[in-house]
């Protein structure tokens, strides 16, 4: 298994702005997801942040408004950028490793954009 | 893509009844998981099972893979079981180890 830990647990931001979300695991992961789930929705991939490169991100989201950074093996950053109210959701990383078939989630980041 | 399809959305249950949650999936599967989103937002993982039949406690679940579709049982619910239950899948075609999920099924458990 894995612990893992997000920062911000929850924020409520003035659109226009942006926030980084923090992704912190407690040992090396070879993959690492970024999600979203919008209120009362089920849960929708936005991208998977690879370490050293660029993100890939899935139809529909970009890294302008999205940009992900992941610098090692147990870390990764989501900025949600230039926040209008459409963007208040859970956002939430999960992890996985090639020599596990199960992935974990964080416990998510609750935002509210006013 | 590859479709999940979970049943039925929504169920209220009298506390200590048993239930049966449904999912269908339209392709073949390297991974599915089971979740359970408590009051909280929080995704706890139920059952990895990409196919056979896995019990822990109260809680179990099939998964037929020929046939495209695994169930998740709940017995003497309580109130705790409470929350949306989530069925995620991993496309075996697509080589990418993302999770595509289901729409979920609520369920409230009652005293």
């Amino acid at each position: 298994s894995a612990v893992i830990s997000q920062k911000p647990s929850r924020d409520i931001c003035q659109r226009g702005t942006s926030l980084t979300i923090q992704c912190q695991v407690d040992s090396q992961v070879t993959m690492m997801f970024w999600y979203r789930q919008q209120p009362g929705q089920s849960l929708t991939l936005i991208a998977t942040a690879n370490q050293g490169s660029e993100a890939t991100y899935e139809s529909g989201f970009v890294i302008d408004k999205f940009p992900i950074s992941r610098p090692n093996l147990t870390f990764s950053t989501l900025t949600v950028s230039n926040m209008s109210p459409e963007d208040s959701s859970i956002y939430l990383c999960s992890v996985g490793r090639l020599a596990e078939e199960t992935q974990y989630f964080g416990p998510g980041t609750r935002l509210l954009v006013l | 893509g590859i479709q999940v399809e979970q049943s039925p959305p929504d169920l209220i249950l009298q506390e200590g009844a048993n239930s049966t949650l449904r999912c269908n999936f339209s392709d073949s599967v390297n991974n599915l998981q089971w979740f359970h989103q408590n009051p909280w937002g929080q995704l706890i993982n139920l059952f990895y099972i990409p196919s056979g039949t896995k019990q822990n406690g109260r809680l179990s679940a099939t998964t037929v893979a020929t046939e495209r579709y695994s169930l998740l049982y709940i017995s003497s619910s309580q109130t705790t079981d409470s929350g949306v239950y989530f069925c995620a899948v991993e496309d075996s075609g697509a080589g990418s180890y993302q999770l595509t999920f289901g729409k979920g099924t609520k369920l409230s458990v009652i005293p």
